[in-house]
């Protein structure tokens, strides 16, 4: 049964703290997606690459947060320094392009204290 | 602009009443359009969607939706809801020409009364 696998599931961190969430995509699928859920502002969508190659980061704070695909397995979503405001879910998703329903993972819940 | 409304944060229906849930959309073209289901603690899953064809599209938990362009809606329907269906609903649309791009309501939660 092929599912997106994200760890970990959950992570309680101390403001100033680096986090690092991973996510393995759907072997084949060639679409990630990165994104933040909270109670305020829904689903948001952080960074969206296409074979490995970032599409668009737009809704990404890029002084504190960095998403990479090292490679076609492995999607990271970096945030360094952490604070509380990054408190959230976050999903990630896969896909492919042509059939390009997403396939969430269970998501990584963060708490930063 | 592209954008996608559900105008209700929250449905409330008995356990064994039909539902529908609502998604406007707005797109230049002819949209593709997804309903995802979001359980407590769970992440999203595919009920269905719509890309072309027959506008009543049927999808998983006994779940369907209808596709009316004239009404730019793809209403989500069930005749009998259960109380395992509370949930929160999303609708999305895949913008073709923005990279394919995942456009989302802000989503419609489903308490079910026994």
């Amino acid at each position: 049964d092929a599912r997106v696998t994200q760890t970990p599931r959950h992570k309680v961190t101390e403001m100033g703290q680096e986090v690092t969430m991973r996510c393995q995509p759907i072997l084949g699928h060639n679409t990630v997606f990165w994104y933040r859920q909270t109670m305020m502002q829904g689903l948001e969508l952080l960074a969206y690459f296409r074979n490995r190659a970032p599409l668009d980061d737009s809704g990404m704070p890029k002084d504190r947060f960095s998403a990479e695909m090292p490679d076609a397995t492995l999607a990271t979503l970096k945030i360094q320094p952490s604070e509380p405001r990054d408190s959230a879910v976050y999903f990630c998703a896969s896909g492919l392009e042509a059939n390009t329903e997403a396939f969430f993972g269970q998501g990584t819940r963060l708490t930063v204290v | 602009a592209q954008s996608v409304t559900q105008p209700d944060i929250h449905i409330t229906v008995s356990e064994g009443a039909s539902l529908e849930l609502r998604c406007n959309y707005s797109y230049g073209a002819t949209p593709y359009l997804f309903w995802y289901v979001q359980s407590p603690g769970q992440g999203l899953q595919l009920l269905l969607k719509y890309f072309s064809g027959d506008t009543l599209v049927q999808g998983i938990k006994g779940f369907e939706a209808e596709f009316k362009r004239s009404q730019s809606s793809f209403n989500l329907r069930k005749p009998s809801v259960h109380w395992s269906d509370a949930a929160e609903y999303f609708c999305a649309l895949l913008a073709r020409d923005s990279n394919y791009q995942l456009i989302w309501g802000a989503g419609t939660k489903l308490i079910i009364k026994p």
